[in-house]
């Protein structure tokens, strides 16, 4: 079954460096998303992309991140100068219309 | 703003019984509603997807059904197995959204 793949798994940072968080979408979805989920909090939304540009943004979105799909394939999350607070869990999503959303694995940041 | 609650927090049942998880949401103009399933330290895994024009969606020994009206939906899982075990998440997206809203999870154990 075709799946989100998403790496590294695990990133461990020092606060201030920058980070970038790599996801290889389902190949026929054109809806790819990013969330996080700090440990024992809620899954929360990020941003959502279609037709190479961002289509919806959270308010935890700010200029500290951004986001590329440099390929046909590849869809990543930057944060330019992480803070402590940007600890968690990062799943990157896909679907091929505004239906069911799969996610990744995850890729567990944690800032030092 | 949308909120979505899921109680009760854990729950704890005898291998074989059946069983009910709840959802409930604030805002009744959702698009669709997911439930997922996420084990300990791991990614979201699809369960069922309802379209807001659906009352219920079933998945072998899976059952969710939606009433927008009370904005609730149920997750029912029949003949529960220890391999049920795991944290189980609904959520939402609103017409004219592209974001998920996620509840805060129900804790489940199925006792062998």
């Amino acid at each position: 079954e075709p799946e989100v793949t998403q790496t590294p798994s695990h990133q461990v940072t020092q606060m201030g460096q920058e980070v970038i968080l790599r996801c290889v979408p389902i190949s026929n979805h054109l809806y790819f998303y990013w969330y996080r989920q700090i440990l024992g909090q809620k899954v929360e939304f990020l941003v959502s992309f279609y037709n190479n540009e961002i289509s919806e943004k959270s308010e935890i979105f700010d200029d500290q991140f951004s986001v590329e799909r440099p390929d046909g394939s590849n869809f990543t999350l930057k944060i330019r100068s992480t803070k402590l607070e940007d600890s968690a869990m990062y799943f990157c999503a896909s679907s091929g219309s505004r239906g069911t959303i799969y996610f990744g694995e995850g890729s567990w940041l944690t800032v030092v | 703003k949308q909120e979505v609650t899921q109680i009760p927090a854990a729950l704890s049942v005898p291998e074989g019984e059946n069983l009910v998880l709840n959802c409930s949401f604030t805002d009744s103009a959702i698009y669709n509603l997911q439930w997922f399933r996420q084990d300990p330290g791991k990614g979201l895994t699809s369960l069922l997807l309802i379209q807001s024009s659906q009352r219920e969606q079933t998945s072998g020994r899976l059952n969710a059904s939606l009433d927008k009206s009370s904005g609730r939906s149920t997750l029912y899982i029949a003949a529960s197995q220890p391999g049920d075990s795991a944290t189980y998440l609904c959520a939402v997206i609103l017409f004219g959204n592209e974001k998920l809203t996620f509840g805060t999870g129900t804790r489940l154990t199925i006792i062998p």
